[in-house]
């Protein structure tokens, strides 16, 4: 049973564009909901965090938005740029799981010049 | 540098021919962690271990084994290999302590199995 769906699989966007990248979750006692950037050839590499007592988190032109009720939360790329153009997993952890992530199924994204 | 490291980088074997993938860290992180990635799947856990000696099954277990002797190394063996287990291997550490939660990823291995 996978824990973390998520969408869209693929995403193509213009340069400028704003990709969204959604997750929801099935496991109520997830709190920690990270967000991995992988570029090709590369292992996956932390890009941005948040925990469910905040419904919003930015870090550069990267924000996460959270939606507790809804169990659900995205990824927001603002002013994208090819240089941006890998693929996208979103994740979720809970203490009682020893800290394991569990992850979404992955997204690509393409940015075009 | 802190970094993860994986080897082979690549590899093919035939079904059945026993082989280890090695992942070294050097960031004296408790926790390590064996992950395979497939098309659609995103990344499924195989073992993972807390700290020396300690391991424990992932989501994907069946066919792997692994070992944590030192707390630098995390070998993942494959016994007898068969094409089902061709995928691109991910080996991951992080600490269990304190506030960050990140997993550092090795490279990868690309593993086929004919």
């Amino acid at each position: 049973q996978q824990q973390v769906k998520q969408s869209p699989q693929s995403l193509i966007v213009q340069k400028g564009g704003i990709p969204i990248i959604n997750c929801a979750y099935e496991n109520t006692a997830f709190d920690y909901f990270p967000w991995y950037q992988q570029f090709p050839g590369k292992g996956p590499a932390l890009l941005i965090a948040i925990r469910p007592d905040v419904s919003e988190k930015k870090e550069g032109r990267f924000t996460i938005s959270f939606n507790k009720s809804a169990k659900q939360f995205s990824l927001h790329i603002m002013d994208s740029q090819p240089g941006d153009s890998a693929t996208y997993f979103c994740a979720a952890s809970w203490e009682g799981s020893a800290r394991q992530l569990t992850f979404g199924s992955g997204t690509q994204l393409t940015v075009l010049p | 540098e802190a970094q993860v490291t994986q080897n082979p980088r690549y590899l093919i074997t035939v079904t059945g021919k026993k082989l280890t993938v090695t992942c070294s860290q050097n960031m004296n992180h408790e926790y390590m962690s064996w992950y395979r990635q497939d098309p659609g799947l995103g990344l499924r856990q195989i073992y993972y271990s807390m700290n020396v000696e300690v391991t424990d099954k992932g989501d994907v277990p069946e066919g792997y084994k692994v070992s944590r002797k030192e707390k630098r190394n995390f070998p993942l063996i494959l016994e007898s290999p068969s094409p089902n287990q061709t995928s691109l291997y991910f080996c991951a550490s992080s600490l269990t302590s304190g506030t960050s939660y990140e997993q550092y990823f090795g490279p990868g291995t690309r593993l086929t199995v004919t």
